[in-house]
């Protein structure tokens, strides 16, 4: 079965510093990645995606990441982070040929970022 | 501006009740979802629907029902059958195949047994 593992359930990072958050998955068929920013008392928001194309995906709001299909990797990077960037964030997964048509989306456990000043 | 209202923000619920969460979007999506979140276990699939009238149990359902007799609308019911209801549910939608689209969530509801 399809699974997604975040490694680190929190991270604590001083402002302007870099950081990644790990995501890793289990499925060596084709899937499609996710990442989903989280902050207090709210829904999720779509960050970024990878379906295709350049392994390289970058949000507008300096976030990137890189689809790695040998070390079934998705790790989310930010050079330079703001208190503001303060959330949780929740890789996904979701597996593209299900025989019967319909469909799984796995969510991680989430990593919280905390950013401090 | 298109969204996901969900309401209320807060519920709290005596044990052997049952209650009813609404999820409403103009998004014009066809699929809905209901997740459950709690901490340290990410988001669990509790119901989806992907046409009006239709709809699938995920993984968790069971203390759970829904209906979906218009587009717009998918409301989760917690029944007294579900043992542990303390949680934030999360509802979402989407425009068609989640795997190209992603989900537009809601701002959650978190639903308190007293």
């Amino acid at each position: 079965a399809q699974s997604v593992t975040q490694l680190d359930s929190q991270v604590p990072v001083f402002e302007e510093a870099p950081v990644e958050l790990r995501c890793n998955y289990s499925s060596s068929v084709s899937v499609y990645l996710f990442w989903y920013v989280q902050y207090p008392n709210q829904g999720l928001q779509l960050l970024l995606k990878y379906l295709s194309g350049s392994t390289l995906v970058e949000s507008i709001n300096g976030f990137e990441a890189e689809f790695n299909k040998s070390q079934t990797s998705f790790h989310l990077r930010k050079p330079s982070v703001h208190i503001s960037d303060t959330a949780e964030y929740f890789c996904a997964v979701s597996q593209s040929n299900s025989p019967s048509g319909t469909y799984k989306y796995i969510f991680g456990t989430g990593t919280r970022l905390k950013v401090l000043a | 501006d298109g969204g996901i209202t969900q309401s209320p923000k807060y519920l709290f619920r005596k044990e052997g009740q049952n209650v009813t969460l609404s999820c409403e979007q103009n998004l014009n999506h066809d699929a809905m979802y209901w997740y459950r979140q709690d901490p340290g276990q990410g988001l669990r699939l509790i119901y989806y629907s992907q046409i009006v009238n239709d709809f699938q149990k995920g993984d968790i359902a069971e203390g759970y029902s829904v209906s979906r007799e218009k587009k717009e609308s998918f409301p989760l019911t917690v029944t007294s059958a579900q043992k542990n209801p303390t949680a934030f549910y999360l509802c979402a939608s989407s425009s068609g195949l989640p795997w190209d689209y992603g989900y537009t969530f809601g701002s959650g509801t978190r639903l308190t047994v007293v």
